[in-house]
């Protein structure tokens, strides 16, 4: 089974400035089936970035993914104070695996 | 507008069964897929099983081999999960996830959650 593993475990930082979260895949995943998701507390996660790359209806363009085979970058341009939260990679090509998560917090 | 309303939380001794409901509503419940993915307290996500909602086929992780059921029930356009001989490690937040794209019957992404369901075991 394909482990993904998250980097940073935590990220601090300030409205306005940007974010890169990546996430590492143990085996190549294939045909770039990667999600995105945020996650608020006590919400379910919601998608942002799927097939690495496309974002989900309604995800405001300042979100954008990126990678292949087994690296993969969410980048948040401009941080809202919406957008901290945590957030959580899945692959979805051989199985459904997410990763541990990174927490994004105000600096 | 698309919505999946679960059923509330519940609290069951070591041993027991709990049954989880997921109700759809805003589009055509045969036509996706339904999955159920949990959250342990701190851990991430763990995806459980999932229905294919027109022919009731379903596929479930290794991890639950035996002790998962889903079901469905399309005339109330609902889907259940079934966990038996629960253990305190299965204390976890329950959801259903709807797939990105109809008739997708693989691993798919997920854009529409319930709200989940605490699930805790404890004696």
């Amino acid at each position: 089974e394909i482990v993904l593993t998250q980097s940073p475990g935590t990220l601090s930082l300030s409205p306005g400035e940007g974010a890169t979260l990546s996430c590492r895949a143990s085996q190549s995943v294939s045909s770039s089936y990667l999600a995105w998701y945020q996650q608020k507390p006590g919400q379910a996660p919601r998608l942002l970035i799927y097939g690495a790359s496309s974002r989900a209806t309604g995800i405001p363009d300042r979100f954008s993914g990126s990678g292949s085979g087994t690296d993969f970058t969410l980048t948040i341009s401009r941080l809202e104070p919406e957008d901290f939260a945590v957030y959580y990679c899945q692959q979805y090509g051989s199985s459904v695996v997410f990763g541990q998560g990174t927490k994004l917090e105000i600096k | 507008q698309v919505q999946l309303v679960q059923s509330g939380a519940e609290v069951k001794k070591p041993g027991a069964s709990v049954k989880v409901s997921c109700k759809a509503s805003g589009y055509t419940f045969t036509t996706y897929a339904m999955h159920w993915v949990r959250q342990a307290p701190g851990q991430r996500l763990e995806w459980v099983a999932w229905i294919n909602a027109d022919n009731g086929n379903t596929k479930n992780s290794q991890k639950f081999q035996g002790r998962v059921t889903i079901t469905r029930d399309t005339s109330a356009s609902t889907a259940y999960m079934e966990l038996s001989s629960l253990r305190s490690e299965d204390t976890a937040v329950y959801f259903c996830a709807r797939a990105l794209r109809a008739y997708d019957y693989t691993n798919p992404a997920f854009n529409y959650w319930g709200q989940g369901t605490l699930v805790t075991v404890s004696s």
